[in-house]
């Protein structure tokens, strides 16, 4: 059964700072890994999808890394900025049409 | 463009009563799907469609049930409702099914007491 588990469950650092959350994921065999953010009360944004031919996708100030061997992806934010703040959620997508969902991180960037 | 659009936002339901969670998209997308979102937890599938009267089950089907009679509308059911069924429900549509993005809604908040 596929697990993906996301550590730290939360996180606050000064703004400015460079970041990595962090998603790793019981199973090699997805399709691709999607990155999200909510924010409080709201629904989801999706920010970077990886096809697992992939190693890493980039948009903006975010990079989004993949390896399928050890079960790993990040996301690095640089620049960190007070507006980044929200739950970052990592999901994989397997053989079938769902994506399983890891618990999130929460990050606050202080100013 | 809406894109995925949910109503309502919030809706306070007494145990035992019935009500019917909306969601339309207008993309074009032929894969649709209901989530629940617990406190402090990760999203779980309740229900997937991946055309026009085409549904199955996801994790978490027991108390739902959905229908898909347009390529637009995929309405969520509950029945009888328990306080267990007290969650944040998202809708989320895709293209394509096991390759693509999926666009999410705003959710609707439920609570049953």
């Amino acid at each position: 059964k596929q697990e993906v588990t996301q550590i730290p469950a939360a996180l606050s650092v000064p703004e400015g700072e460079n970041l990595v959350l962090n998603c790793s994921f019981t199973d090699s065999a997805i399709y691709n890994l999607q990155w999200f953010r909510q924010d409080p009360g709201k629904g989801l944004t999706s920010l970077l999808l990886i096809q697992s031919s992939q190693r890493e996708q980039t948009s903006g100030r975010l990079n989004a890394s993949l390896d399928k061997s050890s079960g790993r992806s990040t996301l690095y934010i640089a620049a960190s900025q007070p507006g980044d703040s929200a739950t970052y959620l990592c999901a994989v997508r397997r053989s079938s049409y769902k994506l399983i969902f890891g618990s999130g991180t929460r990050l606050l960037v202080r100013p | 463009n809406a894109g995925v659009t949910q109503t309502p936002k919030f809706r306070i339901l007494k145990i035992g009563q019935s009500m019917t969670l909306q969601c339309t998209q207008d993309m074009n997308h032929n894969y649709m799907y209901w989530y629940r979102q617990d406190p402090g937890m990760g999203l779980k599938l309740i229900y997937y469609s991946v055309g026009a009267g085409i549904t199955d089950k996801g994790e978490v089907p027991n108390g739902y049930n959905v229908s898909r009679s347009t390529t637009e509308d995929f309405p969520l059911r509950l029945e009888l409702a328990a306080p267990s069924q007290t969650s944040v429900y998202f809708c989320a549509s895709s293209y394509s099914g096991t390759g693509g993005e999926q666009y999410f809604g705003p959710g609707t908040r439920l609570t049953v007491t």
